[in-house]
């Protein structure tokens, strides 16, 4: 299935943190997504073929790659305190595929 | 026009009801309608999913019944379970381009013994 590194991070705000996912097996497209508490999960960005396949309201200090054995990184700068929240990745197989496999997230605190 | 409205916040039923969660649409372009399970700690699970192109789709005792013209979906859950309380999420999207699943607020529901 989808994993992802690591389960919990505390940082400070203004500082950077790098969360990592690997790809379920066989497939090639890698979506993060933001779920603060008590909501829903919003969409970041898409990756597909190492290529950004599509973005969400999301300023550009939330990047990504998509690395040539499907794993992914999500890169924030500048960390503000609402960046607190679970951060999922969700892969599946082509750009346009309908079911994507969510991973168990990584929960990001900022202080 | 990107939003999806889902009702109730929460909900608690006995078990053996038939908790019924409710999703509203706006953009009439969204042609993938699926509903995801979370337990806490833990990522999203995809339930079951539906098309615009059928009214009700069943997956043992998941059922969506889908009304375009109201452009609204719904979620039952028969003879529902202890093991069944979780957070539900409906979610849309389209098809073609980057699949970006737009969630509902989602639904806890609990199920009683």
């Amino acid at each position: 299935g989808v994993t992802q590194s690591p389960t919990h991070l505390i940082k400070t705000r203004g500082q950077q943190v790098t969360l990592r996912c690997s790809s379920q097996s066989g497939h090639n497209t890698v979506s993060w997504y933001q779920q603060a508490l008590g909501q829903g999960p919003q969409f970041i960005f898409q990756y597909y073929r190492e290529e950004e396949n599509g973005r969400g309201n999301f300023p550009p200090r939330f990047s990504g790659l998509q690395f040539p054995n499907d794993s992914s990184e999500l890169n924030v700068n500048a960390l503000e305190l609402d960046d607190s929240a679970l951060y999922l990745c969700a892969s599946s197989f082509g750009g346009a595929s309908e079911t994507q496999y969510f991973g168990p997230g990584t929960r990001l605190l900022v202080l | 026009q990107q939003q999806v409205k889902q009702s109730p916040q929460s909900l608690i039923v006995q078990k053996g009801g038939i908790p019924i969660i409710n999703c509203a649409y706006e953009n009439t372009a969204f042609d993938y309608f699926p509903w995801y399970q979370q337990f806490p700690g833990k990522g999203p699970a995809l339930l079951i999913a539906i098309r615009p192109d059928v009214s009700e789709k069943k997956e043992g005792r998941f059922t969506i019944s889908f009304n375009k013209s109201a452009k609204q979906f719904s979620l039952h859950i028969m003879d529902s379970q202890p093991g069944d309380s979780a957070t539900y999420f409906c979610a849309a999207s389209r098809i073609q381009g980057a699949q970006k699943l737009v969630f509902g607020q989602g639904t806890r529901l609990t199920i009683n013994p």
